[in-house]
C-alpha cells in the first residue's frame, strides 16, 4: 500500500492561473515533506519543503501547504508558466533519517 | 561543480548478464542512495549509504548490491539482470547531517532487460 499517494496523475492548467497539486500521506511519523520537479530525461530537482512545525511555506511563486490533522499537503504554483511543465513528486520521511517515500507523481502541463 | 554524474546513460542486458552503474558527486556529500523510477510508482529505494564503508537496504534491495569505499563514488551492481528489472535508476546525494535536507539527483540510467 502506497504510503505516499498523488491522486491526480496529471493536470492542466491555462498559463497565468493557479496550479495546485495535491498530495495525501497515510504514515503519521512523516514529519517532513519535500517536493521535487522533474523535467523528461532529467533527475528530479529540489523545489520546496516543509516541516511539520509548519503550516505553509513560501518561496516565490510556489507555496507549500500541509494539514497534519488530515495528513494532506498540497503546493500551490502561482501564476503558472509553461516552464512549469514538468512531472511534480511529492516525497515524505521522517524525523530521524535521510530516507523519502515518494508519490507516483503528477504531469503538471501550463498551457500558453 | 559536475554534481552527481551517473554512467552509462542508456543500457540494454540479456537477462541473466551482470553489470555495475556508476554513481559520482563532487560536493563532499556523506549521504547516497539509488532510486529506481517505475510508471505509476514514483521512486522506490534500493540501498543508501550515510558514509564511506556504511551502506543499507531501501525499500526494493534484491537484486542490487552496493559498496561505498569512497565519498565520492556510490556504484550498484545488478548481480544477475531479470526482466523486472527494467526501469530508470536515479543516483542521488545529500549532506545527510540535517534531516530533510535537499537530495540531489543525477540525470538517470535508463536499463532494459531483455
Amino acid at each position: 500500500d502506497q504510503q505516499v499517494k498523488q491522486n491526480s496523475p496529471s493536470l492542466s492548467v491555462q498559463e497565468g492561473r493557479i496550479s495546485i497539486l495535491n498530495c495525501d500521506y497515510t504514515n503519521s511519523m512523516f514529519d517532513y515533506f519535500l517536493w521535487y520537479k522533474k523535467y523528461p530525461a532529467e533527475g528530479p530537482t529540489f523545489l520546496i519543503s516543509i516541516s511539520s512545525i509548519k503550516d505553509k511555506n513560501e518561496d516565490g511563486r510556489f507555496t507549500v501547504f500541509l494539514n497534519k490533522s488530515a495528513k494532506h499537503l498540497s503546493l500551490h504554483i502561482v501564476p503558472s508558466q509553461p516552464g512549469d511543465s514538468a512531472v511534480y513528486f511529492c516525497a515524505a520521511g521522517d524525523n530521524y533519517g535521510q530516507n523519502f517515500v515518494f508519490g507516483p507523481g503528477t504531469r503538471l502541463s501550463v498551457l500558453p | 561543480n559536475a554534481g552527481v554524474t551517473q554512467t552509462p546513460k542508456f543500457q540494454v542486458l540479456k537477462t541473466g548478464q551482470s553489470m555495475t552503474l556508476q554513481c559520482a558527486q563532487d560536493m563532499n556529500h556523506e549521504y547516497m542512495s539509488w532510486y529506481r523510477q517505475d510508471p505509476g510508482m514514483g521512486l522506490r529505494l534500493i540501498h543508501y549509504s550515510v558514509g564511506a564503508g556504511i551502506t543499507d537496504q531501501g525499500e526494493v534491495p534484491n537484486g542490487y548490491n552496493v559498496s561505498r569505499s569512497t565519498t565520492e563514488d556510490f556504484p550498484l551492481r545488478l548481480l544477475s539482470a531479470a526482466p523486472s528489472q527494467t526501469s530508470v535508476y536515479f543516483c542521488a546525494s545529500s549532506y545527510g547531517g540535517v534531516t530533510g535536507d535537499e537530495q540531489f539527483f543525477g540525470p538517470g540510467t535508463r536499463l532494459t532487460v531483455l
